[in-house]
Formats: structure tokens, sequence, C-alpha cells
């Protein structure tokens, strides 16, 4: 089993839509998640860190469930300017290389 | 306030040549990173450096791949005698403070190594 594992999409949606994805790991003990934006043949960029008692940013909400061990990332009202792909991002420990990069969902937003 | 900057942005390599990419941290950063991304994968972390000292490697491969952030200058990755299976984009991030994730870190724009 990976160590984090993401549904690679593509997820295409219409603008305006409401779309969610999710993403799992397998280290229990991990501490520390975040979601990352990567557009294409660009390099990741912060979108948010993930809070045991869920955070929300704009459009964007994210939260965590421990018990079941995964982090959801939902985009409300989605634009055009959404579509890239998100990197979810696991932190195992407080070592640089426990830092675990997810495979990344595609989101694609039509007009 | 420069970011994390890279180059050479693309690089072409023969089978069996030297590639040396660079990356200059932020200014007042000191801890950098080196992650390779293949195509339609996740990163993976390679190496961490500070000034002068390497902190973790334990995502650098056995042979061939070397990495330095020496006092001065930039942080240099080294790939002698490249293969097609080394042809990824090389990202390099850098933070203020270790164990960056407690912190943003920022990436640079990558280098993309082909491997002819």
């Amino acid at each position: 089993r990976k160590e984090v594992e993401q549904d690679p999409g593509p997820f295409n949606v219409p603008e305006g839509a409401t779309v969610a994805f999710n993403c799992t790991y397998s280290n229990s003990a991990s501490q520390s998640f975040f979601w990352y934006r990567q557009d294409c043949r660009k390099e990741p960029k912060l979108l948010m860190s993930v809070y045991s008692s869920g955070n929300e940013d704009g459009r964007f909400t994210a939260q965590l469930n421990r018990a079941s061990q995964y982090i959801s990332l939902l985009i409300r009202d989605s634009k055009l300017s959404d579509s890239a792909t998100y990197l979810c991002v696991v932190n195992m420990d407080s070592s640089a290389s426990k830092i675990i990069f997810g495979s990344g969902t595609r989101l694609s937003i039509r007009p | 306030n420069a970011g994390v900057m890279q180059n050479p942005r693309h690089l072409v390599r023969r089978r069996g040549q030297e590639a040396r990419l660079r990356c200059s941290p932020m200014k007042g950063h000191s801890h950098v990173y080196w992650y390779r991304q293949l195509p339609e994968e996740g990163l993976k972390f390679m190496v961490y450096l500070q000034k002068e000292n390497i902190i973790d490697e334990s995502g650098m491969p056995k042979e061939r791949f070397s990495a330095e952030f020496p006092k001065e200058g930039p942080s240099i990755l080294r790939i002698q005698q490249v293969v097609r299976g080394d042809s990824a984009a090389y990202f390099c991030a850098s933070s203020p403070r270790d164990v960056y994730m407690n912190t943003e870190a920022f990436f640079g724009q990558g280098t993309r190594l082909t491997v002819v």
C-alpha cells in the first residue's frame, strides 16, 4: 500500500460546480497534512494546511479524518482557474525525508 | 525578494554525460530540499541540506547522484553518467527553518532533465 494515495482523476466538472477529492495515508502516526496545487509544468505551491478541526479558506475547505486516515479537499463554486493538479502532502514525522507527496489529482474545469 | 531560482530550466544530456542542476534559495533561507518528479507521479524526496551540511540524503540513489550546498553560491545537484531513467523534473525548495512543513516551503520552477 502506498504511503499516500490519491485518485489520479481527471475530474472534469463544469464551472460553478462543487468538487471534492480525498487522500488516504497509511501511517496513523502522521502529524501534519497539506494540500499543494501544481499547474501544468510548474512548481507546486502551498494551497492550504489541514488542521484537525477542519479549515476553510474562501471557496476551499480542508478536512482531516484521523480515524479513517484520510484528508479531503472541497472546492465550491469552481472557477476555470482552479484547473490544476492537487497534491496531498503528509508529514510522517519531523524529518524532511518523511514528507510524502501524493501523485496528485488532476482537476479540469470546463466553461 | 526573488523566489527560489533554479537553472537551467531545461537540460538535455546524452547518456553517459554529467548533469549539474543549480538552486539558489530565497534570501534568508538556509534550508534546501531537492525533489524528483517523474511524469504523472508525485514529488519524491531526494536530499535535505543546510549550508555546508547534508542533513538527510535518504532519498538519493546510492550511485551517480550527489548534492552540495557550499558556504557561498547555490546548491548543486550533480548526476554523473546519466541514463534515460534520470529524465525527470527536479525541483528545489527552500525554507527559513528546518522541519519545513511547520512553515511554508517555497519551490523553484524546476529543471527538466531529458536524457537522450
